[in-house]
């Protein structure tokens, strides 16, 4: 069964530093993907950035980008040059490759001080 | 534009009251999903879709059941609301295997 588990449950940062969050999964597929997504104070949740595991190189985004460690079963999400507006709660998604839907993790709440 | 929304955004009904949550995408996606959001559960699956008439369960389907009406809508239905049910609904669509983009939310409160 998949599981993803988020140890950060909080973190606080200064405006334009860099913040970097864990996440650890477990499956017992070769081929999974992973997610990272952002929940806003008005609740709405968007997609930022996906792993996909045969993929060697770290995937980036903007001022997104991944950490991920295979042999660890971890994919951590680097957020740079944080903004105020990255005040939200992040959460770790993974979807092994036959199934269907996320399995997600309790999410990390970030906050940005000026 | 909101590819994915939600309606009611906002719903009080009363223990054993019949509530149904729609959900209408214009992604042009093949599956659709409900979660149910929780504090200390996170996001968990309840049903999904993969087209018009088929219904999958999720992790937590009991009390639940679902309607996929046509590749764009997909319903929701308590038919006997419990206060265990009270709860911050998300509905998504995604291309098979790929990434989920979820609605606005629906916020569900059985008193």
């Amino acid at each position: 069964a998949q599981k993803v588990t988020q140890t950060q449950t909080s973190i606080s940062v200064m405006e334009k530093t860099t913040v970097t969050m864990d996440c650890v999964y477990e499956t017992r597929d070769s081929s999974y993907f992973l997610f990272w997504y952002k929940q806003t104070a008005s609740g709405e949740i968007v997609f930022l950035i996906r792993q996909d595991s045969y993929k060697k190189e770290n995937a980036t985004e903007g001022h997104y980008s991944l950490n991920f460690q295979k042999p660890k079963s971890s994919i951590g999400l680097i957020i740079t040059a944080t903004q105020i507006e990255d005040s939200a709660v992040y959460f770790c998604a993974m979807r092994e490759d036959y199934a269907q839907g996320l399995t997600f993790g309790l999410g990390t709440r970030v906050s940005v001080f000026p | 534009e909101a590819a994915v929304t939600q309606s009611p955004r906002n719903k009080v009904t009363v223990t054993g009251g019949n509530v149904t949550l729609s959900c209408r995408q214009t992604n042009s996606h093949n599956y659709m999903y409900w979660y149910r959001q929780d504090t200390g559960h996170g996001l968990r699956l309840i049903h999904y879709s993969y087209g018009a008439g088929n219904l999958q369960i999720g992790d937590v389907p009991d009390g639940y059941k679902a309607t996929r009406t046509t590749q764009e809508d997909f319903f929701l239905l308590l038919e006997l609301a419990s206060p265990s049910q009270t709860s911050l609904y998300f509905c998504a669509s995604s291309d098979r295997g790929n990434t989920l983009y979820f609605g606005e939310g629906s916020r569900l409160i059985v008193v």
